[in-house]
């Protein structure tokens, strides 16, 4: 079944404290892309990539770090969460020309305290 | 800085009761707009992509249309399982800027 996968689905820490959300998928896509979404303020889009060791910012990267060292994987760090990273954020891939046909994760609930 | 607007933010429709929301885009550029649906709890699922003005494509009971400066999410007749929030989007790049949302909600 084709999907991507996000861990942890939820998720309370405190400031400061690194955290990893990991996502995978199965479908031999090359774009995956992270994104935040916030009540009235729809998706964001942090980062993204096109392909293995190629990343870009997002609109908002700040407090965010990505990388790509496997083409079925894109984890999310925080390296220093803030109160203000709670959210919910989702992975998405899609094949590379159509970015615009993204695969969602199911979702990764994060609160930082 | 593209920018993607949706109304109305919320939409409640009797079942059966036709209805349409609305995408209005500013971006440099259009190389497709999209549409997806998102239940709650879940990730956004994609339903089309239009490329240009003029443009129509259907799914069930929704149709969606393409002009050069907004796009509409027909909803024909709909029933309860209908209800969800609709997400438009604009690609500029590999930079996908969604709206806010039309959240549906669909009384039997």
């Amino acid at each position: 079944e084709a999907q991507v996968t996000q861990n942890p689905r939820y998720l309370i820490t405190v400031t400061g404290k690194k955290l990893t959300v990991t996502c995978s998928q199965n479908m031999n896509h090359e774009y995956m892309s992270w994104y935040r979404q916030d009540p009235g303020l729809g998706l964001r889009q942090i980062y993204y990539s096109m392909n293995v060791e190629v990343t870009d910012k997002g609109d908002v990267p700040e407090g965010y770090k990505v990388s790509r060292k496997e083409k079925r994987n894109f984890p999310l760090i925080l390296e220093s969460p803030s109160p203000n990273q709670t959210s919910l954020y989702f992975c998405a891939s899609s094949f590379w020309g159509e970015t615009g046909e993204l695969f969602f994760g199911e979702g990764s609930r994060l609160t930082v305290l | 800085e593209d920018q993607v607007t949706q109304s109305p933010e919320a939409l409640r429709l009797q079942e059966g009761e036709s209805s349409s929301l609305n995408c209005s885009y500013t971006v440099s550029g259009l190389r497709g707009l999209f549409w997806y649906r998102q239940d709650p709890g879940k990730g956004p699922e994609f339903l089309f992509t239009l490329y240009s003005a003029g443009e129509e494509k259907e799914k069930e009971r929704l149709k969606a249309t393409l002009t050069k400066k907004e796009s509409f999410l027909h909803i024909t007749a709909p029933k309860p399982e209908d209800s969800a929030t609709y997400l438009c989007a604009v690609v500029n790049d590999y930079k996908l800027s969604f709206g806010a949302g039309t959240t549906v909600t669909v009384r039997a």
